[in-house]
């Protein structure tokens, strides 16, 4: 079976912190994705990686960087958190791009 | 640029089918999924088409493909409690590793 796992389930900041984000995948996939979700918005793309040390920009990057020095590895990050960032962040790997997305539990991020 | 539309909500009592319905944009579509999110956790992958079938038949689930509309729909039969959930579409281009566009999500609830 296919894993992807985030490194916390529900995490607070305080406006102003940095904080990471950590996705980790077991299945040797090339791409990996951070979308987050919110009420009535669906899901928005704001990085995708389609190998190591590569990186795109997706619909929302603004206010977010990422990092991917491993292939199993990509790290989101909130340079200065801010209370619009309160949100649940979802990661996702697949083997191509158009190819099937396999889905983390998500981190419910809350910024006071 | 290619957009997928979804309704945003759906009610049905148990024991009858539900259909959630989408349209996308993008002909150049190569596979089309199903995502099922329950509450608090991940999107699970149910089922996807190649779009150059027009059905797919797995358990209670029915996926119906018009190419020509741009019309894909999601059936269960039987719909059962734990049916309820957000359910996405997604469509895949084939276009190397441009990620998966997503509609914003159908929520199911099912009444006893």
């Amino acid at each position: 079976d296919v894993k992807v796992t985030q490194s916390s389930r529900y995490l607070v900041k305080r406006t102003g912190e940095k904080v990471f984000l950590e996705c980790v995948q077991d299945m040797d996939h090339e791409n990996m994705f951070w979308y987050r979700q919110d009420p009535g918005l669906g899901l928005r793309l704001i990085y995708f990686s389609y190998d190591v040390k590569m990186k795109e920009k997706g619909d929302i990057p603004e206010g977010y960087s990422v990092s991917r020095e491993k292939k199993e590895r990509f790290s989101l990050i909130l340079e200065s958190a801010s209370t619009n960032q309160t949100s649940m962040y979802l990661c996702a790997s697949s083997s191509t791009g158009a190819g099937e997305q396999y889905f983390g539990p998500g981190t419910r991020l809350t910024v006071t | 640029g290619e957009d997928v539309e979804q309704s945003l909500f759906l009610s049905v009592r148990e024991g009858d089918s539900s259909v959630i319905n989408c349209t996308y944009t993008d002909s150049s579509s190569t596979y089309l999924y199903w995502y099922k999110q329950e509450p608090g956790a991940g999107l699970q992958l149910l089922t996807y088409i190649f779009s150059n079938m027009d059905m797919k038949q797995d358990q209670r689930l029915t996926v119906l493909l018009n190419k020509k509309d741009k019309h894909l729909s999601l059936r269960i039969a039987d719909t059962q409690t734990g049916d309820s959930a957000i359910y996405f579409c997604a469509e895949g281009l084939n276009s190397g590793n441009t990620p998966l566009v997503f509609g914003k999500g159908t929520r199911l609830s099912v009444i006893a």
